[in-house]
């Protein structure tokens, strides 16, 4: 089994301020990585697919980057609707999640 | 619009059984592998299962292998999950989740049903 390892496990991030949260896989899963947001009382939601592609209909202030065992999602400029907690998820073998970051206001 | 939609849920002792359900449509059904996920309360996210499009292969998790069973009724546009021996720490929120095309990552969740396996 794939170990995904998340950090921080709790970012504290003022309003329009940047976020920046890291996934580590335990072997190379190459590109196939994922990153979901989920709000409390929600389904999780696609944000990231293939380390850097934005699923549909997410906004340019989401990006992806890594390859190999290292990623991370950055959150350009935080809005209010973007606390939550985020998952990476690795697809190169059978699905494995990090243990998720929690955003909050700073 | 791409919905899913788990019913089935609800409260078991241990041991018990239950069968939970999820209801697709907004895609073409039978093209797509399916999947079960949970998220035990409070938790994290863990893969449960899944099917191919056209039933013919399943997979499962070391936790749930042996006592869990997927299945999907491509002409209901259905998918299933059998649970049985159910353990305290079964209890969680299943969601049914749909996969791209050869690859694992869920571009759609249904809103989850619970689990609460309970004496």
């Amino acid at each position: 089994e794939i170990v995904m390892t998340q950090s921080p496990a709790t970012l504290s991030v003022s309003p329009g301020e940047r976020a920046t949260l890291s996934c580590r896989a335990s072997q190379s899963v190459s590109s196939n990585l994922a990153w979901y947001q989920q709000k409390p009382g929600q389904a999780p939601r696609l944000l990231i697919y293939g380390a850097s592609t934005r699923a549909t209909g997410i906004p340019a202030r989401f990006s992806g980057s890594g390859s190999g065992t290292e990623f991370t999602l950055t959150i350009s400029s935080l809005q209010s609707e973007d606390f939550a907690v985020y998952y990476c998820q690795q697809y190169n073998n059978w699905p494995t999640f990090g243990q998720g970051t929690k955003v909050e206001i700073k | 619009e791409v919905q899913l939609v788990e019913s089935g849920g609800g409260v078991v002792q241990p041991g018990g059984s239950l069968r939970l359900s999820c209801a697709a449509s907004g895609f073409t059904f039978d093209d797509y592998a399916m999947h079960w996920v949970r998220q035990a309360p409070g938790k994290g996210l863990e893969w449960v299962s899944l099917i191919s499009g056209d039933g013919g292969s399943t997979y499962y998790a070391d936790s749930v292998k042996g006592r869990f069973t997927i299945s999907r009724d491509n002409s209901k546009n259905s998918l299933y999950l059998q649970m049985n021996s159910l353990r305290t720490e079964d209890t969680a929120l299943y969601y049914c989740a749909k996969a791209e095309i050869d690859l694992y990552y869920f571009d759609y969740w249904g809103q989850g049903t619970l689990v609460t396996v309970s004496s």
